[in-house]
């Protein structure tokens, strides 16, 4: 059974360009949130879709936008990047939006900004 | 909002003397408490959680976790520190979903670095 599972590990990009990355939750699971983890800081929450609707949403800027699709995948984009976008982004499913259980979290994306 | 503050940055710890890392959290109405623990350049792995029931919860590795509601704590503790537990580790908190939102997004901790010494 695949965990969470994230696309590309790592990357470098230059300020101003765009960056998608990709997400593929745990089978079973439905409901896809997205982490922004600073360099020796604990994740931020950016957003968490479930039935391909954004359902909530952390204290990112409109740069920051994302999908679901209906296999539950998930993409987030990054427009217009700054030095400050990088970081590492990890994705984590769920089963259900209103669940009490864990997240389960990828390995993440590590995402260079030069 | 809700919030969660590991006081220590790191934790310093001879292995086979038992560990504890704090955490205390602000949330309104019921908590839904976690730790992760997180290995260089990897994800996030899931340890325990508390959602309601006994206030000791034991969870991945040996480790286990108090939840203290007057004290609004939820520290992790191992009885027999190894040297393999030496990681970044973060405590979260969650609280009740709402249906106009902002209820199960989880709120993590700064991390706390553990070093387990021989």
């Amino acid at each position: 059974d695949a965990g969470v599972t994230q696309s590309p590990t790592h990357l470098i990009k230059t300020r101003g360009q765009q960056v998608t990355l990709r997400c593929s939750p745990k089978s079973g699971h439905d409901t896809v949130s997205w982490y922004q983890q600073a360099l020796g800081q604990g994740p931020q929450f950016i957003f968490q879709y479930y039935e391909e609707e954004e359902r909530q949403r952390g204290n990112f800027p409109d740069r920051f936008s994302g999908h679901q699709f209906p296999n539950y995948s998930s993409e987030l984009n990054v427009n217009a990047l700054l030095l400050g976008d990088s970081a590492l982004y990890l994705c984590a499913s769920s089963e259900g939006q209103t669940n009490t259980g864990e997240l389960f979290f990828g390995e993440g994306s590590r995402l260079t900004v030069l | 909002a809700q919030s969660v503050a590991q006081p220590e940055d790191q934790v310093n710890v001879a292995e086979g003397n038992p560990l504890t890392v704090k955490c205390t959290y602000s949330v309104s109405g019921n908590p839904y408490l976690f730790w992760y623990v997180q290995y260089p350049n990897r994800g996030l792995q899931f340890l325990l959680k508390y959602i309601t029931g006994d206030n000791l919860v034991k969870g991945s590795y040996g480790f286990e976790a108090e939840f203290n509601k007057s004290q609004t704590s939820f520290h992790l503790k191992k009885p027999s520190a190894l040297v393999s537990d030496s990681a970044l580790y973060f405590c979260a908190v969650r609280g009740p979903f709402r249906v106009t939102g902002g209820g199960n997004k989880l709120t993590f901790g700064t991390g706390t670095q553990l070093k387990v010494e021989l």
